[in-house]
């Protein structure tokens, strides 16, 4: 039963390139969640999507970021025209369920942006 | 050069001896909080929860007490090994907050031969 699985696990850009980061969720999850984490700090909500949903997206900053779910595939969280302050670990976290039950984290991406 | 950012507190603690690693919550209404481990290079990985009815619960080797009175939640180790090196964060579910994790600032433990 495999877990969350994330992918590029790195991914190096140069500012105003886009940055693409995909997540599987487990089988049987249907809740996504992002959540971004700068070096040496806790992780910060950024998105919850459920299947062509989304649930709150009150961390995502309002411009250059957007995250989708669709019916079939990954979850992708989009960033485009990355500066270098975007440069950080990105989370994807999924659960079968909503509310007070454990979120299963991926291994993330780490991006880096030159 | 100077750091830049906020460095994470340090637990150190002889292989053998008890952890305790603390942290302090400032939302009243949260009903839900889990213990985080965080190895270098990896994702959290869960150790234990507790829900806001109840105290205490106990793991294998993990003990997390909850005082709702002064918002604060402590994870306890048990004959701390040195794979239980990492870094341990809270992280809170409000009511009303859509499942929405909030983590604390984390507590780097090291744990010395």
């Amino acid at each position: 039963n495999a877990g969350v699985m994330q992918n590029p696990r790195h991914l190096v850009r140069r500012r105003g390139q886009e940055a693409r980061l995909r997540c599987s969720p487990m089988k049987g999850h249907s809740h996504v969640y992002w959540y971004r984490q700068l070096p040496e700090e806790g992780l910060k909500f950024m998105v919850y999507l459920q299947k062509e949903n989304i649930i709150d997206e009150s961390g995502m900053p309002k411009e250059r970021f957007s995250a989708e779910f669709p019916k079939e595939g990954p979850s992708i969280l989009r960033i485009q025209q990355v500066v270098r302050g975007d440069s950080a670990a990105y989370f994807c976290a999924s659960s079968p369920v909503t509310g007070d039950y454990e979120q299963y984290f991926g291994p993330g991406t780490r991006l880096t942006v030159t | 050069g100077e750091s830049v950012g906020l460095h994470l507190p340090t637990l150190s603690v002889q292989e053998g001896d008890n952890s305790i690693i603390n942290c302090a919550y400032s939302n009243s209404a949260s009903d839900y909080f889990i213990w985080y481990k965080q190895e270098s290079g990896k994702g959290p990985q869960f150790i234990i929860d507790i829900r806001s009815n109840m105290d205490k619960r106990q793991g294998q080797r993990v003990t997390v007490l909850l005082n709702k009175t002064v918002k604060h939640l402590s994870l306890q180790i048990a004959a701390t090994q040195p794979g239980d090196s990492a870094v341990y964060f809270c992280a809170e579910i409000g009511t009303g907050t859509a499942s929405k994790l909030t983590f604390g600032t984390g507590t780097r433990l090291q744990v010395t031969l």
